[in-house]
């Protein structure tokens, strides 16, 4: 089956350390997403990727850093200088190209808290 | 930028009463609207989106959307809810010429329909 896996679902910190989130997708889509979700305040992007080896920010990209290395693979780091971590992480992915497209496929998430 | 509203951060609903949810978006060019939903503990999937034509878009289990272009608006309906249906649903859009395929969401509607 295709789609986007993250890892892990669960993931406790304590506050000054980083962390590694996990995406990994099989849809050979060209561009992948990293949203925040927190209560009340929706989806927001963190970073984003259209192309291997290129990565832009989102609109709360601060604390938070990425890499492309890899067409499937698009990893979110959240680093010791974002001030309010816990959260709820999504994944996503889509085909890049095209004026009516932006449907997303989202992986189940993963929901980091810091002790 | 663009930003999203949805303005009924909680709804509870009886089995079989009607549902709209309101969804206002601030963009003056075109857009690309969607809604997605999420079910207790499953991950974010598309109910419906519009890109052109037919402002009144169906999606899956029943709901449709209306696209008012004059109120900047993609309300979300359904004639008779389900127990079942109990989730939050999020709103979200694109610019179309935004090439990066970025959605911005709103800040999500909770339903909760009872028995």
């Amino acid at each position: 089956d295709g789609g986007i896996t993250q890892s892990p679902k669960y993931l406790f910190r304590k506050e000054g350390q980083n962390v590694t989130l996990s995406c990994e997708q099989n849809l050979n889509h060209d561009a992948m997403y990293w949203y925040r979700q927190d209560p009340g305040q929706g989806l927001r992007l963190i970073y984003y990727s259209q192309i291997v080896n290129d990565f832009q920010k989102g609109d709360i990209a601060e604390g938070y850093s990425v890499s492309r290395e890899k067409k499937e693979s698009f990893p979110l780091t959240v680093t010791s200088a974002q001030k309010n971590p816990t959260a709820f992480y999504l994944c996503a992915s889509t085909h890049r190209q095209g004026r009516n497209t932006g449907e997303l496929f989202f992986g189940e998430g993963s929901r980091l808290t810091v002790l | 930028a663009q930003s999203v509203s949805q303005h009924n951060h909680h709804v509870i609903l009886s089995e079989a009463a009607s549902l709209e949810l309101g969804c206002n978006y601030s963009y003056g060019g075109t857009v690309n609207l969607f809604w997605y939903v999420q079910y207790p503990g499953q991950h974010l999937q598309l109910l419906l989106k519009y890109f052109s034509g037919d402002p009144l878009v169906k999606g899956i289990k029943g709901f449709e959307a209306e696209f008012i272009k004059s109120k900047f608006s993609f309300n979300l309906r359904k004639p008779s809810v389900q127990w079942s249906d109990t989730a939050e649903y999020f709103c979200a859009v694109k610019a179309v010429e935004n090439a990066g395929n970025m959605l911005t969401f709103g800040g999500g509607t909770r339903l909760m329909v009872k028995p």
